[in-house]
């Protein structure tokens, strides 16, 4: 099955600096990669998404980029705010992955005023 | 409109007994979804409803999780004779089409403690 791998764990940035957050995927079929952001006893909330047929998305001051020959995906957040800190998960589903969205493990992300 | 909503928010059991956790997805969501999610780590795929059929339960751990969504909209998740590795957040998502390539959109979940 689809094995989602996220880097770093923890990541801490002053505000105003970008964040980076790195995932790869294992399955070549896997065509749908959305990114979660969860606050501490909360919902996961998506954020953003991509699907296969695209190379990158923005969407203000956060945006994806997906790179299919290499199986990674990056989210970068810019002019981070503390408000942007909490914990990022990336997953990727497809075909063969039946219908689970396949989540990374998490990034934790500490913005610092 | 209203967001997911699950209940509920937590819940204390005793090693043993039965526990249902409840999930109401947005109106009109075709797909439904449940997750489990262990402390400090990513959600994992439980069981996916298309409407009122179960298309895919691959990730119930065992035999005594067993989850329904008799009219296609409210859906529960029952967990018989609970073990202490059955705590965690069990988190309900619904989405407005049918297949794995949608946006899901996620309920602040069931926190589940076993004693």
């Amino acid at each position: 099955g689809e094995n989602v791998e996220q880097h770093p764990s923890t990541l801490s940035v002053q505000e105003g600096d970008s964040a980076v957050i790195k995932c790869t995927y294992s399955d070549s079929a896997s065509n749908y990669f959305p990114w979660y952001k969860q606050e501490l006893g909360k919902r996961p909330q998506l954020i953003i998404d991509i699907r296969s047929n695209v190379g990158e998305k923005k969407d203000q001051r956060i945006a994806v980029t997906l790179n299919k020959t290499a199986k990674h995906f990056s989210l970068h957040i810019t002019e981070t705010q503390p408000e942007d800190s909490a914990v990022y998960f990336c997953a990727a589903s497809g075909y063969s992955s039946g219908y689970a969205l396949n989540f990374g493990k998490g990034t934790s992300l500490l913005v610092t005023p | 409109g209203a967001g997911v909503s699950q209940s509920p928010r937590y819940k204390v059991a005793k090693r043993g007994q039965d526990v249902a956790l409840r999930c109401d997805p947005i109106s009109g969501h075709v797909s439904l979804f449940w997750y489990q999610q262990a402390l400090g780590q990513g959600p994992e795929f439980l069981t996916y409803f298309q409407n009122e059929a179960q298309l895919d339960k691959s990730g119930l751990p065992s035999d005594r999780f067993f989850a329904e969504r008799p009219e296609g909209s409210v859906s529960t998740l029952k967990i018989q004779r609970t073990q202490q590795e059955d705590s965690a957040v069990y988190l309900c998502a619904s989405s407005p089409e049918q297949g794995t390539n949608q946006p899901q959109h996620f309920g602040d979940g069931t926190r589940l403690s076993i004693l």
